[in-house]
Protein backbone atom coordinates (compact mmCIF):
# COMPACT_ATOMS: atom_id res chain seq x y z
CA UNK A 1 0.00 0.00 0.00
CA UNK A 2 0.78 3.33 -0.98
CA UNK A 3 2.25 5.87 2.18
CA UNK A 4 3.62 8.89 0.51
CA UNK A 5 0.90 11.18 -0.76
CA UNK A 6 2.81 13.73 -3.20
CA UNK A 7 0.67 17.14 -3.89
CA UNK A 8 -0.10 18.80 -6.41
CA UNK A 9 -1.35 15.48 -8.48
CA UNK A 10 0.11 18.02 -11.71
CA UNK A 11 2.15 20.92 -12.01
CA UNK A 12 2.27 22.95 -14.90
CA UNK A 13 4.75 25.55 -15.52
CA UNK A 14 6.77 27.82 -17.60
CA UNK A 15 10.58 27.17 -18.40
CA UNK A 16 12.83 29.45 -15.33
CA UNK A 17 10.52 29.03 -13.01
CA UNK A 18 10.59 27.09 -9.92
CA UNK A 19 8.51 23.97 -9.55
CA UNK A 20 7.22 22.61 -5.58
CA UNK A 21 6.10 19.77 -5.05
CA UNK A 22 4.92 18.09 -1.28
CA UNK A 23 4.67 14.79 -0.27
CA UNK A 24 2.69 13.96 2.99
CA UNK A 25 3.23 10.57 4.84
CA UNK A 26 2.08 8.87 8.00
CA UNK A 27 4.85 6.29 9.83
CA UNK A 28 7.89 6.60 11.23
CA UNK A 29 10.90 6.59 8.68
CA UNK A 30 14.47 5.72 8.24
CA UNK A 31 14.70 7.90 5.54
CA UNK A 32 12.57 9.98 2.51
CA UNK A 33 13.74 9.73 -1.21
CA UNK A 34 12.93 11.36 -4.76
CA UNK A 35 12.50 10.05 -7.72
CA UNK A 36 12.14 11.16 -11.32
CA UNK A 37 10.24 8.93 -13.82
CA UNK A 38 10.55 9.60 -17.52
CA UNK A 39 7.27 8.40 -19.65
CA UNK A 40 7.37 4.64 -20.12
CA UNK A 41 10.81 4.63 -18.22
CA UNK A 42 12.60 3.40 -14.75
CA UNK A 43 12.90 5.46 -11.64
CA UNK A 44 15.61 7.80 -11.63
CA UNK A 45 16.85 8.08 -8.12
CA UNK A 46 17.22 11.69 -7.27
CA UNK A 47 17.99 12.48 -2.99
CA UNK A 48 17.71 11.12 -0.28
CA UNK A 49 17.25 12.68 2.96
CA UNK A 50 17.52 10.99 6.47
CA UNK A 51 15.22 11.70 9.27
CA UNK A 52 17.75 13.07 11.56
CA UNK A 53 18.13 16.01 8.05
CA UNK A 54 16.06 18.84 7.50
CA UNK A 55 17.31 19.95 4.00
CA UNK A 56 19.59 18.54 1.82
CA UNK A 57 20.68 19.88 -2.28
CA UNK A 58 21.64 19.06 -4.88
CA UNK A 59 22.28 20.96 -8.08
CA UNK A 60 19.24 22.76 -8.97
CA UNK A 61 17.08 20.10 -6.08
CA UNK A 62 16.23 21.21 -2.51
CA UNK A 63 14.52 18.84 -0.39
CA UNK A 64 13.63 19.71 3.12
CA UNK A 65 12.00 17.11 5.50
CA UNK A 66 9.52 18.46 8.67
CA UNK A 67 9.38 14.38 10.30
CA UNK A 68 6.90 16.79 13.22
CA UNK A 69 4.73 17.52 10.41
CA UNK A 70 5.41 14.01 8.51
CA UNK A 71 6.09 16.02 5.54
CA UNK A 72 9.19 16.76 2.52
CA UNK A 73 9.20 19.00 -0.26
CA UNK A 74 11.00 18.69 -3.24
CA UNK A 75 12.60 22.54 -4.97
CA UNK A 76 13.59 22.32 -8.43
CA UNK A 77 14.69 25.93 -9.45
CA UNK A 78 15.11 27.55 -12.77
CA UNK A 79 13.18 24.59 -14.25
CA UNK A 80 13.78 23.41 -18.09
CA UNK A 81 11.94 21.62 -20.21
CA UNK A 82 14.18 18.54 -19.52
CA UNK A 83 13.27 18.31 -16.32
CA UNK A 84 9.40 17.30 -17.79
CA UNK A 85 8.25 13.81 -15.87
CA UNK A 86 6.90 12.58 -13.20
CA UNK A 87 8.18 13.02 -9.27
CA UNK A 88 7.39 10.62 -6.39
CA UNK A 89 8.26 10.36 -2.93
CA UNK A 90 9.23 7.33 -1.25
CA UNK A 91 9.52 6.53 2.87
CA UNK A 92 11.95 3.65 4.10
CA UNK A 93 11.47 2.15 6.76
CA UNK A 94 13.45 -0.84 7.70
CA UNK A 95 13.31 -1.80 3.59
CA UNK A 96 9.75 -1.32 3.41
CA UNK A 97 9.54 1.22 0.59
CA UNK A 98 6.65 3.23 0.05
CA UNK A 99 5.87 5.09 -2.97
CA UNK A 100 3.50 7.93 -3.86
CA UNK A 101 1.69 8.86 -6.92
CA UNK A 102 3.36 11.25 -7.75
CA UNK A 103 3.03 14.66 -9.44
CA UNK A 104 3.74 15.01 -12.63
CA UNK A 105 5.74 18.13 -13.96
CA UNK A 106 5.45 19.36 -17.41
CA UNK A 107 7.93 22.15 -17.98
CA UNK A 108 6.92 24.57 -21.28
CA UNK A 109 8.98 25.83 -23.22
CA UNK B 1 29.80 0.54 -12.69
CA UNK B 2 26.47 -1.04 -11.94
CA UNK B 3 23.97 -1.87 -14.59
CA UNK B 4 20.99 -3.29 -14.45
CA UNK B 5 18.76 -5.09 -17.52
CA UNK B 6 15.82 -6.18 -17.46
CA UNK B 7 13.65 -8.27 -20.45
CA UNK B 8 11.70 -8.09 -22.28
CA UNK B 9 10.57 -4.55 -22.25
CA UNK B 10 7.10 -4.97 -23.52
CA UNK B 11 5.20 -8.48 -23.75
CA UNK B 12 1.53 -9.36 -24.41
CA UNK B 13 0.40 -12.84 -23.06
CA UNK B 14 -3.19 -14.09 -22.90
CA UNK B 15 -5.23 -14.95 -19.83
CA UNK B 16 -4.21 -17.59 -18.06
CA UNK B 17 -0.82 -18.14 -19.52
CA UNK B 18 2.10 -18.63 -17.45
CA UNK B 19 4.49 -15.35 -17.23
CA UNK B 20 8.34 -15.13 -16.34
CA UNK B 21 10.03 -11.97 -15.95
CA UNK B 22 14.13 -11.93 -15.39
CA UNK B 23 16.16 -9.06 -14.23
CA UNK B 24 20.06 -9.14 -13.59
CA UNK B 25 22.74 -6.88 -12.18
CA UNK B 26 26.02 -6.57 -12.39
CA UNK B 27 28.59 -4.56 -11.27
CA UNK B 28 27.32 -5.29 -7.80
CA UNK B 29 27.33 -8.52 -5.08
CA UNK B 30 24.82 -9.24 -2.70
CA UNK B 31 22.30 -6.31 -3.37
CA UNK B 32 18.96 -6.31 -2.31
CA UNK B 33 17.04 -6.99 -5.52
CA UNK B 34 12.96 -5.79 -5.53
CA UNK B 35 10.07 -6.48 -7.96
CA UNK B 36 7.10 -3.70 -8.51
CA UNK B 37 4.18 -3.04 -10.52
CA UNK B 38 2.88 0.65 -11.14
CA UNK B 39 -0.68 0.38 -12.69
CA UNK B 40 -1.08 3.84 -14.98
CA UNK B 41 -0.71 7.06 -13.76
CA UNK B 42 -0.01 5.84 -10.44
CA UNK B 43 3.04 5.14 -8.36
CA UNK B 44 4.97 2.06 -7.46
CA UNK B 45 3.41 -1.13 -5.41
CA UNK B 46 6.29 -3.66 -4.20
CA UNK B 47 5.42 -6.86 -4.68
CA UNK B 48 9.12 -8.71 -3.63
CA UNK B 49 12.20 -7.87 -2.04
CA UNK B 50 15.43 -10.16 -1.35
CA UNK B 51 18.07 -9.70 1.09
CA UNK B 52 19.76 -12.98 -0.42
CA UNK B 53 20.28 -15.85 -2.31
CA UNK B 54 16.53 -18.06 -2.17
CA UNK B 55 15.46 -15.06 0.48
CA UNK B 56 12.66 -13.47 -0.87
CA UNK B 57 9.79 -11.65 1.22
CA UNK B 58 6.56 -10.87 -0.11
CA UNK B 59 4.47 -8.01 0.15
CA UNK B 60 0.89 -8.29 -0.98
CA UNK B 61 -1.10 -11.58 -1.19
CA UNK B 62 -1.28 -12.76 -5.37
CA UNK B 63 -0.73 -15.17 -8.05
CA UNK B 64 2.67 -14.35 -8.58
CA UNK B 65 5.80 -15.49 -7.27
CA UNK B 66 9.23 -14.66 -7.07
CA UNK B 67 12.56 -16.17 -6.85
CA UNK B 68 16.07 -15.28 -6.45
CA UNK B 69 18.66 -18.50 -7.85
CA UNK B 70 21.79 -16.82 -8.34
CA UNK B 71 23.33 -13.54 -6.39
CA UNK B 72 22.25 -10.81 -9.22
CA UNK B 73 19.56 -12.83 -10.75
CA UNK B 74 15.58 -11.82 -9.84
CA UNK B 75 12.65 -13.78 -11.78
CA UNK B 76 9.10 -12.93 -11.64
CA UNK B 77 6.65 -15.42 -12.43
CA UNK B 78 3.27 -16.75 -12.71
CA UNK B 79 1.67 -20.15 -13.12
CA UNK B 80 -1.70 -18.53 -14.65
CA UNK B 81 -1.99 -14.73 -15.62
CA UNK B 82 -4.98 -12.84 -14.23
CA UNK B 83 -6.90 -9.75 -16.30
CA UNK B 84 -5.65 -8.10 -13.39
CA UNK B 85 -2.11 -9.02 -13.61
CA UNK B 86 -1.56 -6.58 -16.80
CA UNK B 87 0.55 -3.28 -15.68
CA UNK B 88 4.59 -2.02 -16.00
CA UNK B 89 7.01 -4.30 -14.05
CA UNK B 90 9.99 -2.85 -12.36
CA UNK B 91 13.16 -4.45 -10.93
CA UNK B 92 15.29 -2.42 -9.04
CA UNK B 93 18.66 -3.17 -6.69
CA UNK B 94 20.08 -1.21 -4.19
CA UNK B 95 23.12 -1.69 -2.14
CA UNK B 96 21.34 -2.57 1.26
CA UNK B 97 18.62 -1.19 3.86
CA UNK B 98 18.07 2.71 3.85
CA UNK B 99 20.56 3.10 -0.11
CA UNK B 100 19.20 4.68 -3.22
CA UNK B 101 17.13 1.82 -5.41
CA UNK B 102 18.44 1.85 -9.11
CA UNK B 103 15.48 0.72 -11.56
CA UNK B 104 15.24 -0.93 -14.82
CA UNK B 105 13.43 -0.19 -17.48
CA UNK B 106 10.61 -1.74 -16.80
CA UNK B 107 8.20 -4.08 -18.90
CA UNK B 108 5.17 -3.51 -20.07
CA UNK B 109 2.78 -6.27 -19.62
CA UNK B 110 -0.90 -6.74 -21.34
CA UNK B 111 -2.79 -9.35 -20.24
CA UNK B 112 -5.16 -10.27 -23.41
Amino acid sequence: SQQGEEDPQALSIQEGENATMNCSYKTSINNLQWYRQNSGRGLVHLILIRSNEREKHSGRLRVTLDTSKKSSSLLITASRAADTASYFCATDNNNDMRFGAGTRLTVKP
Amino acid sequence: SQTIHQWPATLVQPVGSPLSLECTVEGTSNPNLYWYRQAAGRGLQLLFYSVGIGQISSEVPQNLSASRPQDRQFILSSKKLLLSDSGFYLCAWSGGEGQPQHFGDGTRLSIL
